[in-house]
């Protein structure tokens, strides 16, 4: 049963526009989210992270939103760039035992120029 | 070289075959992971070791055998893997496991086929 969802797997936008990156969760017990990208025959890279304790985090043109009630995230990305094309993963930590990653499965944003 | 690199990039072996996959973290860092991703799955944590001692095996099948002589270098030795073994192997480090297991920084990776 996976914990984190990325329901969408890809993502199209115009450049300039922005894009939102989905991402649920089931387990109540996570504490920290991050947002990984990775570019193709490249590791995922961190992009930006949030506590639970926030409900929202910005980094220049990446903000990430958190919903603990709805156990929903978003990253938005504005304006969007073409080099901002690349995989998205949701992780999510601090359920149960250990605070390894769950990561979801990625959703594909592709921005068009 | 910078950041955390593997080697190599890309492997094909046969089920009766013995390899290893080797990964080298340039960053001062003393936790260091095995992750799999295979075909439209999430990243799946295999191994995590601490100053060179193991942490976590998520109940990986033992014909993956991890390694990790010291801080810097994470060795996976793979024999008599199976067709469902091939998938994409990411290395990863952190500066420890203080807190939430975040900001871990990751290799390239190395795509493994088995035949």
């Amino acid at each position: 049963d996976q914990q984190v969802k990325q329901n969408s797997p890809s993502l199209s936008v115009q450049e300039g526009r922005i894009s939102i990156l989905n991402c649920d969760y089931t387990n109540s017990m996570f504490d920290y989210f991050l947002w990984y990208k990775k570019y193709p025959a490249e590791g995922p890279t961190f992009l930006i992270s949030i506590s639970s304790i926030k409900d929202k985090n910005e980094d220049g043109r990446f903000t990430v939103f958190l919903n603990k009630s709805a156990k929903h995230l978003s990253l938005h990305i504005v304006p969007s760039q073409p080099g901002d094309s690349a995989v998205y993963f949701c992780a999510a930590s601090g359920g149960g035992a250990t605070n390894k990653l769950i990561f979801g499965t990625g959703t594909l944003l592709a921005v068009q120029p | 070289e910078t950041g955390v690199t593997q080697t190599p990039r890309h492997l094909v072996m046969g089920m009766t075959n013995k390899k290893s996959l080797k990964c080298e973290q340039h960053l001062g860092h003393n936790a260091m992971y095995w992750y799999k991703q295979s075909a439209k799955k999430p990243l799946e944590l295999m191994f995590v070791y601490n100053f060179k001692e193991q942490t976590e095996n998520n109940s990986v099948p033992s014909r993956f055998s991890p390694e990790c002589p010291n801080s810097s270098h994470l060795f996976l030795h793979l024999h008599t893997l199976q067709p469902e073994d091939s998938a994409l192997y990411l290395c990863a480090s952190s500066q420890d496991l203080a807190g939430a297991w975040g900001e871990q920084y990751f290799g390239p990776g190395t795509r493994l086929t088995v035949t």
